[in-house]
């Protein structure tokens, strides 16, 4: 069956941190990705990335998809406690197992 | 314009039993998508509805059913209750069909099975 694998699991870093969060899949008919945050409660939706090489951002937040690779990654700048939840990324309706990021002030 | 909402948002079951689950998607959303979220196998597809039909199905047995009616509301009924099906379900709203698209996720039905 197609996976989406996210890595890493789970990342611990300190208020002004960069951090990058790792998404690959392995799908044939690809459509779109997207990138969704979860904190206590349902994801919210963050980005669709459909192109590969194009940047998306959204204030500190910045995703990009590398189709030849097949996989993507989610920027956050200048982290921020309120940024700690869990970053998930789906091909279509497959999700990985998420990123936990903790963000220490 | 109101989120996505579900009901009832917790539910405590006994092993055998049925359960109907219930979402009212975003107006003007035609989609309607569940999912189930378990700590150990995360979130994992269970169907998608779109006019009052299912257009993808994921790999749960057939206890798992559903069905959307014309005003875009969805239902989602397990039968016969395993301790295993205890989880968050979750249905998500989208514009258009396909899970491909930018869904918006309600606040989830918290189901425990005794």
């Amino acid at each position: 069956e197609d996976k989406v694998v996210q890595s890493p699991l789970s990342l611990v870093v300190h208020e002004g941190d960069t951090v990058t969060l790792n998404c690959s899949y392995e799908v044939t008919n690809f459509r779109s990705l997207l990138w969704y945050k979860q904190e206590k409660k349902a994801p919210t939706f963050l980005f669709m990335l459909t192109s590969s090489g194009i940047e998306k951002k959204s204030g500190r937040l910045s995703s990009i998809l590398d189709k030849k690779e097949l996989s993507s990654i989610l920027n956050i700048t200048a982290t921020q406690t309120g940024d700690s939840a869990i970053y998930l990324c789906a091909q279509d309706a497959r999700f990985g197992a998420g990123t936990r990021l903790t963000v220490k002030p | 314009k109101a989120g996505v909402t579900q009901t009832p948002r917790y539910l405590i079951k006994t092993r055998g039993q049925q359960v109907t689950l219930s979402c009212s998607p975003i107006s003007g959303h035609r989609s309607v998508s569940w999912y189930q979220q378990t700590p150990g196998q995360g979130l994992q597809f269970l169907f998608e509805y779109f006019s009052e039909t299912q257009r993808n199905k994921g790999n749960f047995p057939g206890r798992f059913s559903g069905r959307q009616f014309s005003n875009s509301r969805s239902e989602m009924n397990v039968s016969t209750l395993e301790l295993g099906d205890s989880a968050l379900y979750l249905c998500a709203s989208s514009l258009t069909v396909g899970a491909a698209y930018e869904q918006y996720f309600g606040p989830g039905t918290r189901l425990t099975v005794t």
